[in-house]
């Protein structure tokens, strides 16, 4: 089962790009890679997915190299109300998540 | 709208006191799951299920079971809490039978289960 390995927490200024990257060693061959956001007291909501190479949505974009061992999610031009923590999570039958990433986004 | 709903949103009750926990989702999904949230350990998979009358173990499955009577409504069951499962719950589903490989997860907004 793939294990997922973030950053605990990382700090940003308003305008900023951020970059946080997940490590996923033991991908197989099926696993999707997805990304999550979640706000206090709400479930967590999809970003982005993908499989190989780059992809790109209106929010972020998701890095993934060719061994796919890793994936990073860039947020451009980040506000305050990105502060959330983000999940990276490697898709199967039994979903492991990450402990995710504590962004904090100041002015 | 398309959406996941859980009841109670929030739940106090006694050790030992059987309860349930309601999951239903209006999207046709063929799969669903639990998850519970504790602090610094993230989101952890209780049980799944691919489809009706199929369900199966997650990480963190000791303590709950869970039912799959129908495609939409998927409780989680918690025989004889334990003051160990105080934790935030989630219910999600997704459209893939396989247990999601490419489609998305919809969560619901959450149960906060305190257990004295």
């Amino acid at each position: 089962l793939a294990k997922t390995t973030q950053p605990i927490s990382m700090d940003s200024y308003e305008g900023q790009e951020v970059n946080i990257t997940c490590s996923h060693n033991n991908i197989a061959t099926n696993d999707y890679i997805t990304w999550y956001q979640q706000f206090p007291s709400q479930g967590p909501r999809f970003i982005i997915q993908g499989y190989k190479t780059k992809v790109t949505n209106e929010v972020a974009s998701l890095f993934i190299p060719a061994d796919r061992k890793s994936s990073t999610l860039s947020l451009p031009r980040v506000s305050l109300s990105d502060t959330a923590v983000y999940y990276c999570l490697v898709a199967g039958g039994k979903l492991i998540f990450g402990q995710g990433t504590e962004l904090s986004v100041k002015p | 709208e398309a959406q996941v709903t859980q009841n109670p949103r929030y739940l106090i009750t006694v050790t030992g006191k059987k309860l349930t926990v309601t999951c239903s989702q209006n999207m046709n999904h063929e799969y669903m799951s639990w998850y519970r949230q504790d602090p610094g350990l993230g989101l952890r998979q209780i049980y799944y299920s691919m489809n009706v009358e199929v369900t199966d173990k997650g990480d963190v499955p000791e303590g709950y079971k869970v039912s799959r009577k129908e495609k939409r409504n998927f409780p989680l069951i918690l025989e004889s809490p334990s003051p160990n499962q105080t934790s935030l719950y989630f219910c999600a589903s997704s459209p893939n039978p396989q247990g999601y490989y490419n489609s998305p997860l919809h969560f619901g907004n959450g149960t906060r289960l305190t257990v004295t």
